[in-house]
């Protein structure tokens, strides 16, 4: 089976910040590779797919960039809605998740 | 407005079964393809089932092969998700997704508690 190694678990950073999340893979998935935001208490929101694709009604703020074995979500000037956990998905057998970044304060 | 509204989570004892349902409102449901992703209190997500449009194809991830068995019914609109041999470790909230164009979750539901205890 594909791994995949999300970094860094934990990140801690301030409003207006720019941060950078990675995801990387074990084997080649070419762009099959989402991005979600989850808050506490709520089901996650997909934000990138096909490793650089906005998904409608996410701000530019956000993108993804990446492809064949490691891919990246960066967040530019970071608001006070964007502090949440974040996870990467192959969406390819076995559709694994990461173990998702906690954005911090 | 696309909704899915998860049900069926409950307390279940370690053996048992249980069936949850995800019905789907505001899309053309025999064409979309839906998940099961599960996520274990304070822990991350696990991809669970999914199944095709026509219910003809059906996959599952590791801890759920030969336990359970996703199925449709696009009449009543709703995917179901039949759980066996449930165990402590299968305790989570349980979400069903719609797949967007083959290459990610775009809807989700609120999901669904399923306790697994004695």
């Amino acid at each position: 089976d594909i791994q995949m190694t999300q970094s860094p678990s934990t990140l801690s950073a301030s409003v207006g910040d720019r941060v950078t999340i990675t995801c990387r893979t074990s084997q080649s998935i070419g762009i099959w590779l989402a991005w979600y935001q989850q808050k506490p208490g709520q089901a996650p929101n997909l934000l990138i797919y096909k490793a650089s694709t906005l998904q409608s009604g996410v701000p530019s703020r956000f993108s993804g960039s990446g492809s064949v074995t490691e891919f990246t979500l960066t967040i530019s000037n970071l608001q006070p809605d964007d502090f949440a956990t974040y996870y990467c998905q192959l969406y390819d057998s076995p559709y694994t998740f990461g173990q998702g970044t906690k954005l911090e304060i | 407005e696309v909704q899915l509204l998860e049900s069926g989570g409950g307390l279940v004892q370690p053996g048992g079964s249980l069936r949850l349902s995800c019905a789907a409102s505001g899309l053309s449901f025999s064409s979309q393809v839906i998940s099961w992703v599960r996520q274990a209190p304070g822990k991350g997500l696990e991809w669970v089932s999914k199944i095709s449009g026509g219910g003809g194809s059906a996959f599952y991830g590791d801890s759920a092969k030969g336990r359970f068995t996703i199925s449709r019914d696009n009449v009543k609109n709703t995917v179901y998700l039949q759980m066996r041999s449930l165990r402590v470790e299968d305790t989570a909230i349980y979400y069903c997704a719609k797949e967007l164009a083959d290459a990610a979750l775009d809807v989700w539901g609120q999901g669904t508690m399923v306790t697994v205890s004695s």
